[in-house]
């Protein structure tokens, strides 16, 4: 059964710094992986789709890498902003009905 | 185009009480999945549809059912309602015919169970 997890499950960083968020996976026989922003009480934004055979994506600001042989993705983001405070969430496509599991997310505050 | 809704956006059931959740797209995606999310946690996937008349259980099934009559349509049934079943809804969308390969959400129903 495919687990993915994010760490750290909470991330404060002052306005202009860079950051890292982290998510692995334990079956690394998926398709593809999706990154979403979800701001409170609100829905799901894609805001990248890696497909398995490729190692990056970029836009703007973010950048998200996946090493599916380590099981291992990262979504980089570039001079945080406080519009960028929401929680992100990764999700692993193995293919099969293209169902997606979810980690349980990386809740960011940009701080001025 | 108004891409995937769901309709309520709140509702407040009482316990042992049944209601149905919709959602409708209009991308003509073959692909539809319900998932929930508990506070503080990841969106786990209840129901999904490869297509017209075809749906099967996912991880958390259990005290809901579904349908998929036509293509646009995917409604959850929850039958006696359980404190349980409180959750955020997603309805999502996917077509395999090529393109973005992205799901599509749905902005979400909040159901409490009282």
């Amino acid at each position: 059964k495919q687990e993915v997890t994010q760490i750290p499950a909470a991330l404060s960083v002052p306005e202009g710094e860079n950051l890292v968020l982290n998510c692995s996976f334990t079956d690394s026989a998926i398709y593809n992986l999706q990154w979403f922003r979800q701001d409170p009480g609100k829905g799901l934004t894609s805001l990248l789709l890696i497909q398995s055979s490729q190692r990056e994506q970029t836009s703007g600001r973010l950048n998200a890498s996946l090493d599916k042989s380590s099981g291992r993705s990262t979504l980089y983001i570039a001079a945080s902003q406080p519009g960028d405070s929401a929680t992100y969430l990764c999700a692993v496509n193995t293919g099969t009905a293209s169902k997606l599991t979810f980690g349980t997310g990386t809740r960011l505050q940009v701080t001025l | 185009n108004a891409g995937v809704t769901q309709t309520p956006k709140f509702h407040i059931l009482k316990i042992g009480q049944s209601m149905t959740l919709q959602c409708t797209q209009d991308m003509n995606h073959n692909y539809m999945y319900w998932y929930r999310q508990d506070p503080g946690m990841g969106l786990k996937l209840i129901y999904y549809s490869v297509g017209a008349g075809i749906t099967d259980k996912g991880e958390v099934p259990n005290g809901y059912n579904v349908s998929r009559s036509t293509t646009e349509d995917f409604p959850l049934r929850l039958e006696l309602a359980a404190p349980s079943q409180t959750s955020v809804y997603f309805c999502a969308s996917y077509s395999d015919g090529g393109g973005s390969y992205e799901q599509y959400f749905g902005p979400g129903t909040r159901l409490t169970v009282t």
